[in-house]
């Protein structure tokens, strides 16, 4: 089991309010990465960090935001919800070992639906 | 485009079948990873392959790697009921910082007893 937590695991809000995806690990990980999944739908990187102070955007563009402050922990942050943004929020981490084989853990998912 | 491309997209077996899953990727990697996900959860690592390898085992699964076919595949034997989930394929290519890891379609896989 890997060691890495995200909270809340099901959040239901409101159009326009402020909402902030917990994500912590405790494995000492460097990099550390959010995802977003629609149901029955592949993986979409949206931000990664390589270590404190280091945030980049991913592959799909998001209107999310994330930070960095400790190593264990990679908030997700969006501003103002939108119904487009319902989907499963997956965070994840690894150690990079400086060798092109190091592996993801991943944590169980945020659901988050925007009504 | 998609980097990794799984098929079947669903696959329905009976309990004591074996279960393969293909994947097929466009550029070259460094290595490909096969992940499992029940439903409403998270990832789990399952085996990783390195390019320079063609085979590799673990308990009940045996992946595959071809790249000059740019395609992978996972062999689950002997499939059990608690084998039901989505199956990711996942190619890693090097970065300056690390692996970026893409990752495919995915495939539905439900073992009835």
């Amino acid at each position: 089991e890997a060691d890495i937590y995200q909270t809340p695991r099901y959040l239901v809000i409101g159009t326009g309010k402020k909402i902030t995806l917990e994500c912590s690990q405790t494995m000492g990980h460097d990099k550390m990465y959010w995802y977003q999944q629609d149901p029955g739908m592949e993986l979409h990187l949206i931000h990664y960090s390589y270590g404190v102070n280091s945030t980049e955007k991913g592959d799909l563009s998001s209107e999310s935001t994330v930070s960095r402050i400790r190593t264990e922990h990679f908030p997700l942050t969006l501003e103002s919800a939108r119904p487009s943004h319902t989907s499963q929020y997956l965070c994840a981490s690894s150690d990079y070992t400086g060798e092109p084989g190091n592996t993801i853990y991943f944590g169980e998912g945020s659901w988050l639906t925007v009504v | 485009s998609q980097q990794g491309e799984e098929d079947p997209q669903a696959l329905s077996i009976q309990e004591g079948e074996n279960a393969t899953m293909n994947c097929s990727y466009k550029t070259s990697i460094n290595n490909l990873q096969w992940y499992r996900q029940n439903s409403g959860r998270g990832l789990v690592h399952l085996i990783l392959i390195r390019s320079n390898e063609r085979e590799k085992h673990s308990g009940r699964l045996r992946v595959t790697l071809d790249t000059s076919k740019k395609s992978s595949s996972l062999l689950i034997t002997a499939s059990r009921a608690a084998d039901t989930a989505s199956y990711f394929c996942a190619t890693a290519i090097f970065t300056g910082g690390g692996n970026k890891l893409t990752f495919g379609t995915g495939t539905q896989l439900k073992v009835e007893l």
